[in-house]
């Protein structure tokens, strides 16, 4: 089945500088990657995702890649602010109609101001 | 805007009751899910509902565990004998149809098992 993997678990960083988290899945019917942000206590919370038909999504100061080839994907995020913090999941889908998301280990962001 | 919501928001049982979190879904939806996240890990599938049956199960939804439709708006999940390793946040999703890529997501239940 499915695995994802995330890097890095934790990352600190000043507030206004990037971020960046990588992701790697393993099965190539996959086509469907969402990213979620989570605050301590609540839902998974979609942020912004992207299917196999484009490398590159942007919405504001996130964007996300993917590499199909590589079976790699990735979140920047641009001018963190403290309200940023938070844990993130990327994620992997078949986008079939029945589909589990398949989550990553998640990486805790810390912004500092 | 329309959300999943769920109850109870927190639960707390002793080992070996049976307990039943409830969901209900966006009213249009018609795929349904549920997931576990362990305090401190990353959300894990349990299982796949549409049309009134299991479209999936993974390995962590084993006899112990049931959903249910009982009716038009509710969707549950039993567990008949808990263990303390099934303490953990459980959310309900829910999609609207098989084109559809994004789940919606409850705010979840804190199952703890005593």
């Amino acid at each position: 089945g499915e695995n994802v993997e995330q890097h890095p678990s934790t990352l600190s960083v000043q507030e206004g500088d990037s971020a960046v988290i990588k992701c790697t899945y393993s099965d190539s019917a996959s086509n469907y990657f969402p990213w979620y942000k989570q605050e301590l206590g609540k839902r998974p919370q979609l942020i912004i995702d992207i299917r196999s038909n484009v490398g590159e999504k942007k919405d504001q100061r996130i964007a996300v890649t993917l590499n199909k080839t590589a079976k790699h994907f990735s979140l920047h995020i641009t001018e963190t602010q403290p309200e940023d913090s938070a844990v993130y999941f990327c994620a992997a889908s078949t986008g079939s109609p029945h589909d589990k998301v398949i989550f990553g280990p998640g990486t805790s962001l810390s912004v500092i101001p | 805007e329309p959300e999943v919501t769920q109850t109870p928001s927190h639960q707390v049982t002793q080992m070996g009751q049976e307990v039943i979190l409830r969901c209900v879904p966006i009213s249009n939806h018609l795929y349904f899910y549920w997931y576990r996240q362990i305090l401190g890990q990353k959300v894990e599938f349990l299982v796949s509902f549409y049309n009134n049956e299991i479209s999936e199960k993974s390995e962590i939804f084993d006899d112990q565990f049931s959903v249910e439709r009982p009716d038009g708006s509710n969707f549950t999940l039993k567990i008949r004998s808990t263990k303390l390793e099934d303490s953990a946040m459980y959310f309900c999703a829910s999609k609207t149809s098989g084109k559809s890529y994004e789940q919606y997501f409850g705010p979840g239940t804190r199952l703890t098992v005593t």
